[in-house]
C-alpha cells in the first residue's frame, strides 16, 4: 500500500497568515493527489483534486501544489472558517489512502 | 443538489451483521462509482472499497483486510448504494461515509455511526 505521511500533524495561526501543509507519497503517484477539509462534527469535504484543481466552490485563498512524491495545500489569508482537518489522498493505486491529517487551529 | 444519507448504523455484538444504506439524490445514480470511507472518531479516514457503474463493469474493489466481510452492493432502480457487513469486530466502531466517485471522493453523507460492542 502507498504510505501517505503529512506534516504537521496540527499546527496554529492567526487570522491572515499564511499556513503550508506538506503530504509525503510513499512512492511517485504522479498528480493523483486530492485534499479534503474536515471541519468538526462534519464529513469531509473536497478542496482540491489532482493536485492542484480548485473544486467548484472552493475559496481561491487554498491551493494545492506538487507532482510525484511531494504535495503541499496552501492556505494564504487564513480566516476562522478554516479551523478543520486537512487530508491528503492518492489514488494511483488501489487501495486508496488518506494520510493521517494536519488539524489546523486559528488563533 | 446532491445529497447522501446513510442509514443503518446503530448498536451490534462482535460477531453480528449489520446492512448500512445510503440514499442518494440530485445526480444521476446509475452513471457514477460510489465508494465507502469509515473514520473511528477522532481518527484518520479509511477506505472500505468502491463500486464501479454497471456501464463500465459493475464490479467491486475492497481494501484487502475487509474483502470476504465487507461487500458493496447498489439498486440503481432506487436510487440506493448499500454496504453489508459481517463478522463485526470492535475495531470496525467507526462512522461510515458513503462518497460519489471511486477515485476523486466527491460528495460525502453526513455518516452514521457503528458501534460493535457486548
Amino acid at each position: 500500500d502507498i504510505q501517505m505521511t503529512q506534516s504537521p500533524s496540527s499546527l496554529s495561526a492567526s487570522v491572515g497568515d499564511r499556513v503550508t501543509i506538506t503530504c509525503q507519497a510513499s512512492q511517485d503517484i504522479r498528480n493523483y493527489l486530492n485534499w479534503y477539509q474536515q471541519k468538526p462534527g462534519k464529513a469531509p469535504k473536497l478542496l482540491i483534486f489532482d493536485a492542484s484543481n480548485l473544486e467548484t466552490g472552493v475559496p481561491p485563498r487554498f491551493s494545492g501544489g506538487g507532482s510525484g512524491t511531494h504535495f503541499t495545500l496552501t492556505i494564504t489569508s487564513l480566516k476562522p472558517e478554516d479551523l478543520a482537518t486537512y487530508f491528503c489522498q492518492q489514488y494511483d493505486n488501489l487501495p486508496l489512502t488518506f494520510g493521517g491529517g494536519t488539524k489546523v487551529e486559528v488563533k | 443538489e446532491v445529497q447522501l444519507v446513510e442509514s443503518g448504523g446503530g448498536l451490534v455484538k462482535p460477531g453480528g451483521s449489520l446492512r448500512l444504506s445510503c440514499a442518494v439524490s440530485g445526480f444521476n445514480f446509475g452513471k457514477v462509482w460510489m465508494s465507502w470511507v469509515r473514520q473511528v472518531p477522532g481518527k484518520g479516514l479509511e477506505w472500505i472499497g468502491r463500486l464501479k457503474r454497471e456501464s463500465y463493469d459493475g464490479t467491486e474493489d475492497y481494501a484487502a483486510p475487509l474483502k470476504g466481510r465487507f461487500t458493496l452492493s447498489r439498486d440503481d432502480s432506487k436510487d440506493i448504494l448499500y454496504l453489508q457487513m459481517s463478522s463485526l469486530q470492535t475495531e470496525d466502531t467507526a462512522v461510515y461515509y458513503c462518497v460519489t466517485g471511486g477515485n476523486t471522493l466527491g460528495n460525502w453523507g453526513p455518516g452514521t455511526l457503528v458501534t460493535v460492542s457486548s
